[in-house]
């Protein structure tokens, strides 16, 4: 069966420090791969979205990147964190236009 | 690009009382179409999903969605709500031509009381 992992599950940063979320995916090849994040009152945003390996889709301009070096592994990066960086991540993965599974994802502190 | 919106952030409603939760979409091709739940410290999971066929799709825990595709809505119902179905709703859409990249609306929050 397909299983999703994303860590850490909490994180506290100080503003200016580089950020490293992973994920990856067990039990599937050539997933979709997806990093959102999860505000109150405004819902999944999409962050970004990747179909292959090192083929990333960038949704909204952001201090954040992000990286796909095998196929089954998904990096949310950022060289120096800013506080409007706070927020909750969400990875997830997909099979075509199949539905989504999403990770436990991880709750960022920027301090 | 494709936009999903849900008209409202947060509902109360008692126990017993019918909910409907509205979504509608912004895409003029051919779209799936998806309703998530997030029970409080849960992960979000599938409540139901229409592809295509009869536009009536029924879900898990009694919910089901209507597809009306001249309104571009995909509105989700359930006769009687519980207090157990207290959660954050979203619905979402991805479609082929878009290379199925997944879009979520804001989220209804709806709170049940016993």
């Amino acid at each position: 069966s397909q299983t999703i992992h994303q860590w850490p599950a909490t994180l506290v940063q100080p503003v200016g420090s580089p950020l490293s979320l992973e994920c990856t995916v067990e039990g599937t090849s050539n997933p979709n791969l997806y990093w959102y994040r999860q505000a109150a009152g405004r819902g999944l945003q999409l962050l970004f979205y990747s179909v292959g390996i090192g083929q990333i889709s960038s949704e909204v301009p952001q201090n954040l990147s992000a990286s796909r070096p095998q196929d089954r592994q998904f990096i949310l990066s950022s060289k120096k964190l800013l506080l409007s960086d706070s927020g909750f991540y969400l990875c997830a993965w997909s099979r075509g236009e199949r539905q989504a599974f999403f990770g436990q994802g991880t709750r960022l502190t920027v301090v | 690009a494709q936009s999903v919106s849900q008209h409202n952030h947060h509902v109360i409603l008692s126990e017993a009382a019918s909910l409907e939760l509205g979504c509608n979409y912004s895409y003029g091709g051919t779209v799936n179409l998806f309703w998530y739940v997030q029970y409080p410290g849960q992960h979000l999971q599938l409540l139901l999903k229409y592809f295509s066929g009869d536009p009536l799709v029924k879900g898990i825990k009694g919910f089901e969605a209507e597809f009306i595709k001249s309104k571009f809505s995909f509105n989700l119902r359930k006769p009687s709500v519980q207090w157990s179905d207290t959660a954050e709703y979203f619905c979402a859409v991805n479609a082929r031509a878009a290379g199925n990249k997944l879009t979520f609306g804001g989220g209804t929050r709806v709170l049940v009381k016993p």
